[in-house]
Parts: structure tokens; C-alpha cells; sequence
């Protein structure tokens, strides 16, 4: 089945650490996001890209980079993580429609992150 | 700044009841809107999508969309206790490149109850 997938599903880290969260696809959408997720803040978008050379930042892109190594992957790093980082990340893929009225997107199981 | 704003919740129903979600939302270019259902701990889950006024009907489910209003709603008809999580409401932006982009309101909690 085409599916978006996450690694790792639960991460424990302490701060200061360098972490990279992955995601791979195999629905053949060219539009790739992240997102975090926090109590009572909802779905908040870190970062996005609409192919492998076309990256741009979100609305709380600040401590985060990312990669888009192929139209399939596209990785988010955390170069320095922090307690507040704790959170639950998605990463999450849209298809292309012509006229861009149609840009449902489709999530991953997500990475639960915990910053000691 | 952008918005969606959902019925806070949590909302309670009884099984074989009717739920009612509702969302606005700011940006009035809006041309794509989402609901997505999200258990405890999992991903959000596509459900619904509707783009033009009206409603649109999906087995128990009905979307209803009011552009002039700025208005999205959910109906779940004959509710099952599986039905009990969280349904986000997602509206693409519009404007110069961002149609790609979806603001997700905070969610509403729905309990339904045996």
C-alpha cells in the first residue's frame, strides 16, 4: 500500500543532542510537510517543501532544519534540542493537482519526541 | 494572521445521535477545506473534503460549506462509540503560492457515549 512512514516512533533525548527525525513516502506526492503537535496548540507547521529543490520555512521553523533528499524523503533535524521541542511530530504528503484547489494531505503515525 | 476557529468542546452525544462540528475560518480565498478525525496518540486521518457551497455526503458523514459565511461544518449521523476523538478542521490558504499550505484549527473533542 503507498504509505508515509516515520522514524523513529519514540525518541528520548536530552538537551543539547542533535536529532533527526525521518519520513519516506511511497504515494509519489511531490509536496512534503512537518508538522509539530502540542496540547491545546494544535498542528503547527515547521516546515514544507513542493519538491527536492524547493524548501521553505513554517510558521515556528526557529531550531529546526530540514533535508529533502529525494522526492521520497525529506528529514527533519533538531540541531540542538531543547526541552520545549517536546512534542509529537508529523510529517505529512499532498499530491499535485493543476489549479491547486485540490491539496488534501495525507500524515504519517508520527514521532513521539521527548527533550530531558 | 490566518484563522480557524472550532467549537471548543469536548462534545458529548449519545449513541445513534447526530454530531455537530462546526469551524470558520479568516481567510476568505479559502477554496479547500479538510476534516480530519484523530484518535488518542495516532495521526490525523482524512475524512472529508469539500470545495464547493453546499453539502457533500459520505456514508454516515456530511460536510456543509458556507463560503459567504466563512463556515465549515461535520455532521456525523447515527454516532458509534468508534467515532469518540478528535476532528480537525483544515483550510488551505490562498494567495500567491500558498494554496499548498493547510491551517488546522485546535480540534474538537467528541465523546460518544454508549
Amino acid at each position: 500500500d503507498a504509505d508515509v512512514t516515520q522514524t523513529p516512533r519514540n525518541r528520548i533525548t536530552k538537551t543539547g543532542k542533535r536529532i533527526m527525525l525521518e519520513c519516506s513516502q511511497t504515494k509519489g506526492h511531490d509536496r512534503m510537510y512537518w508538522y509539530r503537535q502540542d496540547p491545546g496548540l494544535g498542528l503547527r507547521l515547521i516546515y514544507y517543501s513542493f519538491d527536492v529543490k524547493d524548501i521553505n520555512k513554517g510558521e515556528i521553523s526557529d531550531g529546526y532544519s530540514v533535508s529533502r533528499q529525494a522526492q521520497a524523503k525529506f528529514s527533519l533535524s533538531l540541531e540542538s534540542a531543547i526541552p520545549n521541542q517536546t512534542a509529537l511530530y508529523f510529517c505529512a504528503t499532498s499530491p499535485f493537482w493543476a489549479g491547486g484547489a485540490f491539496n488534501e494531505q495525507f500524515f504519517g503515525p508520527g514521532t513521539r519526541l521527548t527533550v530531558l | 494572521q490566518k484563522e480557524v476557529e472550532q467549537n471548543s468542546g469536548p462534545l458529548s452525544v449519545p449513541e445513534g445521535a447526530i454530531a455537530s462540528l462546526n469551524c470558520t475560518y479568516s481567510d476568505r480565498g479559502s477554496q479547500s477545506f479538510f476534516w480530519y478525525r484523530q484518535y488518542s496518540g495516532k495521526s490525523p486521518e482524512l475524512i472529508m473534503s469539500i470545495y464547493s457551497n453546499g453539502d457533500k455526503e459520505d456514508g454516515r458523514f456530511t460536510a456543509q460549506l458556507n463560503k459567504a459565511s466563512q463556515y465549515v461544518s461535520l455532521l456525523i449521523r447515527d454516532s458509534q462509540p468508534s467515532d469518540s476523538a478528535t476532528y480537525l478542521c483544515a483550510v488551505s490558504e490562498s494567495g500567491g503560492g500558498s494554496n499548498y499550505k493547510l491551517t488546522f484549527g485546535k480540534g474538537t473533542l467528541l465523546t460518544v457515549n454508549p
